[in-house]
């Protein structure tokens, strides 16, 4: 089936460093991206839709300028945390649709820790 | 208000015993309905979609219900083991021209020995 990596699964950097998380499809080209983050015993927020080959749709209260996310192939979508704080410690997942509207696969998340 | 509710929010059972998880919503218009269990520290991995036709489905030991009309699902899990610790999370998706999917807040199971 449909396989989503992502890597790394878990980063931790200091303060105002910046974290490259990568999305990759393995076996089937995703135009589109979801990226997600996760706070403890919360559901997943949806942060940015990515489309490859134009501009990243965010969703309100994101900054774009700090969240930084490419799609310049059908196969690699990346999210940079830019100058990280500890507040944006958390655990983010990327999601590609498979299947027309009924599928989703999931990567299987980057847990990262900003000290 | 969340538009997708679920319950309990956490559930304790013993291993080998059934347990059903509600997922409530308001979402409109409706797509489909996808219930995901997610391991602690790993990403949510499907059990179940279903479209609006669409009253039950099973995946091994779990069963999906959905009742459109009243807007509610079930994940029933039938004898339950200790590698069903996970949340189990409801997922809707919304068809407005464009697919937007609205997560519920998860059930969190603990299956005990």
């Amino acid at each position: 089936g449909a396989v989503v990596s992502q890597h790394p699964s878990w980063v931790i950097c200091k303060s105002g460093t910046s974290v490259k998380i990568e999305c990759r499809s393995l076996d089937f080209q995703a135009t589109t991206m979801f990226w997600y983050r996760q706070f403890p015993k919360q559901s997943l927020m949806l942060m940015a839709t990515s489309n490859e080959g134009s501009k990243a749709t965010y969703e309100q209260g994101v900054e774009k300028d700090k969240f930084l996310i490419n799609h310049a192939s059908l196969t690699l979508s990346t999210l940079t945390v830019t100058s990280a704080h500890p507040e944006d410690s958390s655990f983010y997942i990327c999601s590609a649709p498979t299947g027309g509207n009924y599928g989703y696969t999931f990567g299987s998340g980057t847990r990262l820790t900003v000290v | 208000k969340n538009q997708v509710e679920q319950s309990p929010q956490s559930l304790i059972i013993l291993e080998g015993k059934n347990c059903t998880l509600q997922c409530n919503y308001t979402v409109s218009p409706f797509s489909n309905l996808r219930w995901y269990k997610q391991d602690t520290g790993r990403g949510p991995v499907s059990l179940t979609i279903m479209t609006f036709s669409e009253n039950t489905k099973s995946n091994g030991r779990y069963t999906a219900t959905l009742d459109a009309d009243t807007k509610q699902s079930s994940l029933h899990i039938t004898a339950s083991q200790l590698s069903d610790s996970a949340s189990y999370i409801c997922v809707v998706i919304r068809n407005t021209g464009g697919f937007k999917t609205i997560f519920g807040a998860g059930t969190r199971l603990f299956v005990k020995a």
